[in-house]
């Protein structure tokens, strides 16, 4: 069964750092480029960041850019985004998406992980 | 940067046409997926590469392009159909969505 699990979000202070994983199982990890999105409470979607299946090739939106960081270890078959800096408006559900090649299109979602940056 | 224009809400009863548009410079000449979330769901993938649908997404759904704007219809919408929509496109590893279109259908 093909799953994506996030994991380490919380309540944190502004100006601190938060990293969150994101656990793939039921694919082979390694072969696809991965995504970072996150809806905040209320609104939309918003995508945050992009990591190709090598973790070579990265992209990040204007709004995170210079303050978060995405990375995967394919052995662990797990993806990661370091947040650092981090502003209330960064307030969100985080949530991990898979980038089907053939589709070109995110076909794999988590259920995201809460991420509450308040004083 | 990107952007695309959706309408905040659409209404239709069962059985109705329901047409959402979504807007924007970079549809003209990238691809443009649909998404639809339903409350406390994640999103899920409905139209992808401009009018492709994924397996498993009736054929009530469809999707058309013309110049910048592309159109979702859901031909006969069903109460289930009640939900959030989001385009979304992408350009050098960029992407976009749109701010979503609340579905009503009652």
């Amino acid at each position: 069964q093909v799953q994506l699990a996030e994991s380490g979000g919380g309540v944190v202070q502004p100006g601190r750092s938060m990293r969150l994983s994101c656990a793939a199982s039921g694919f082979s990890f390694r072969s696809y480029d991965m995504h970072w999105v996150r809806q905040a409470p209320g609104k939309g979607l918003e995508w945050v960041a992009f990591i190709s299946f090598e973790g070579n090739s990265k992209s990040y939106s204007d709004s995170v850019k210079g303050r978060f960081t995405i990375s995967r270890d394919n052995s662990k078959n797990t993806l990661y985004l370091q947040m650092d800096s981090l502003r209330t408006e960064d307030t969100a559900v985080y949530s991990c998406a898979r980038d089907s090649p053939y589709e070109d299109a995110f076909d794999v979602w988590g259920q995201g992980t809460m991420v509450t940056v308040s004083s | 940067s990107y952007e695309l224009t959706q309408p905040s809400s659409v209404s239709v009863s069962p059985g109705q046409t329901a047409r959402i548009t979504c807007s924007g410079d970079i549809l003209a000449k990238k691809f443009t997926r649909w998404f639809q979330q339903k409350p406390g769901q994640a999103p899920a993938l409905v139209i992808y590469k401009d009018s492709e649908r994924p397996s498993g997404i009736p054929e009530r759904f469809s999707s058309s392009k013309s110049g910048t704007t592309v159109t979702l219809t859901i031909s006969g919408a069903h109460v289930d159909d009640e939900a959030d929509y989001y385009c979304c496109s992408a350009a050098d590893n960029f992407w976009v969505f749109g701010g979503g279109t609340k579905l009503t259908v009652l």
